[in-house]
């Protein structure tokens, strides 16, 4: 069954450096989207993604994210200059309906740790 | 404030028998309910989604349930499996816009 996959599956960095986690979604899938989950905390809502652009970002989506998708398989999350909060395992997922009713699949996360 | 708020917050229960899992949701307006189930350090996998108009669903051992109007959902685990322990949690879609509203989940232990 074909799966959504993240790399890579740990990240360390030092606050105020630059990261760049990557996704590849499933291959006819249309919408991606970005969630991260704070240890012991819920899963939120970063972005959405469709057709090159952003469709709905949530507060946390500041300017020190950004989203890129620089060819036609890679789904890419940037934080310009991470901060010790941004430690969390981010989870790509992806769709292949527009309804809202479609499933989303996950990847199995980055788990991003800012020292 | 859209909330989904999951009880009880952990369950241990012995491999064969049943449980159900509850959820509580103050999201409107309402598009569907969907119930993942996440084990340890991986991704949530879909295991039901309902709409507003559905009442109960099932995948295997699993059957989820659905009142609209009480704004309550279950997740019946039938005959559990050691493998079925995991977080189990209740996700909720407005009708407004593309993110899922995530409960805190259930955490579920099946022992032998």
């Amino acid at each position: 069954e074909p799966e959504v996959t993240q790399t890579p599956s740990h990240q360390v960095t030092q606050m105020g450096q630059e990261v760049i986690l990557r996704c590849v979604p499933i291959s006819n899938h249309l919408y991606f989207y970005w969630y991260r989950q704070i240890l012991g905390q819920k899963v939120e809502f970063l972005v959405s993604f469709y057709n090159n652009e952003i469709s709905e970002k949530s507060e946390i989506f500041d300017d020190q994210f950004s989203v890129e998708r620089p060819d036609g398989s890679n789904f890419t999350l940037k934080i310009r200059s991470t901060k010790l909060e941004d430690s969390a395992m981010y989870f790509c997922a992806s769709s292949g309906e527009k309804g809202s009713n479609s499933p989303l699949h996950f990847g199995n996360g980055t788990r991003l740790t800012v020292t | 404030k859209n909330q989904v708020e999951q009880s009880p917050q952990s369950l241990i229960i012995l491999e064969g028998k049943n449980c159900t899992l509850q959820c509580n949701y103050t999201v409107s307006p309402f598009s569907n309910l969907r119930w993942y189930k996440q084990d340890t350090g991986r991704g949530p996998v879909s295991l039901t989604i309902m709409t507003f108009s559905e009442n109960t669903k099932s995948n295997g051992r699993y059957t989820a349930t659905l009142d609209a109007d009480t704004k309550q959902s279950s997740l019946h685990i039938t005959a559990s499996q050691l493998s079925d322990s995991a977080s189990y949690i209740c996700v909720v879609r407005g009708q407004a816009g593309t993110a899922l509203i995530f409960g805190k989940g259930t955490t579920l232990s099946v022992s032998s």
